[in-house]
């Protein structure tokens, strides 16, 4: 059974400070994504990474991932409070079904 | 990309009580997910749908308490039947297209 774990759940930052967001999976996958969610709202997609090294970069955020180590991380440079959100990652059941299991999301709180 | 449409955006209703939710997609897809998204909590699968088939739903789910319905290519249903307060929830349909996995607004389910 795939299991994702992300840490840490719960995350105050100083605007202009970095930091970076763990996601841990059990077993294989094809497709590691990103989500951010602003309360009260739908899943935003910010990064899918597909094979091993796959680095993106976006403004603020940085997502890469390690396949071997199944660990995606989501870096978080020069924090502004602009960025306040929970952050989820998932990933795709073996077999490319299309199926995601999400970790429990990081909420992200960047204080003034 | 795909743009998904969902009804209602949101709804109250009493215990022991069903709603149906509706989600549209811009697109023909093969498949058709619904999310549930409990209060403070992340997203868990509920079930895949797709067209010409029964639902398939994951550990947890049955159909019985949450029938789906996928006439076509660019539509389904689920239905959230003898509603508790537990059934309180974001609903949330999904579609992949283009390596992405995209979802809809989201139907947030009040259950008093």
């Amino acid at each position: 059974e795939l299991k994702v774990e992300q840490n840490p759940l719960f995350l105050s930052m100083q605007e202009g400070k970095n930091y970076t967001i763990y996601c841990n999976y059990s077993t294989t996958s094809d497709r590691l994504y990103w989500y951010r969610q602003d309360p009260g709202k739908s899943l935003e997609s910010l990064f899918v990474l597909l094979s091993n090294g796959a680095v993106k970069q976006e403004g603020r955020l940085m997502a890469s991932l390690d396949t071997k180590a199944r660990l995606s991380t989501l870096h978080i440079t020069a924090a502004v409070h602009d960025l306040s959100a929970t952050y989820f990652c998932a990933v795709d059941t073996p077999g490319g079904s299309e199926k995601l299991v999400f970790g429990k999301g990081t909420k992200l709180t960047v204080n003034p | 990309s795909a743009v998904i449409s969902q009804k209602p955006s949101r709804d109250i209703c009493q215990r022991g009580t069903s709603l149906t939710i509706q989600c549209q997609v811009d697109s023909q897809v093969t498949m058709m997910f619904w999310y549930r998204q409990q209060p403070g909590q992340s997203l868990t699968l509920i079930a895949t749908a797709n067209q010409g088939s029964e639902a398939t739903y994951e550990s947890g789910f049955v159909i019985d308490k949450f029938p789906i319905s996928r006439p076509n290519l660019t539509f389904s249903t689920l239905t959230v039947s003898n509603m508790s307060p537990e059934d309180s929830s974001i609903y949330l349909c999904s579609v992949g297209a283009s390596n992405e996995q995209y979802f809809g607004p989201g139907t947030r389910l009040t259950v008093t």
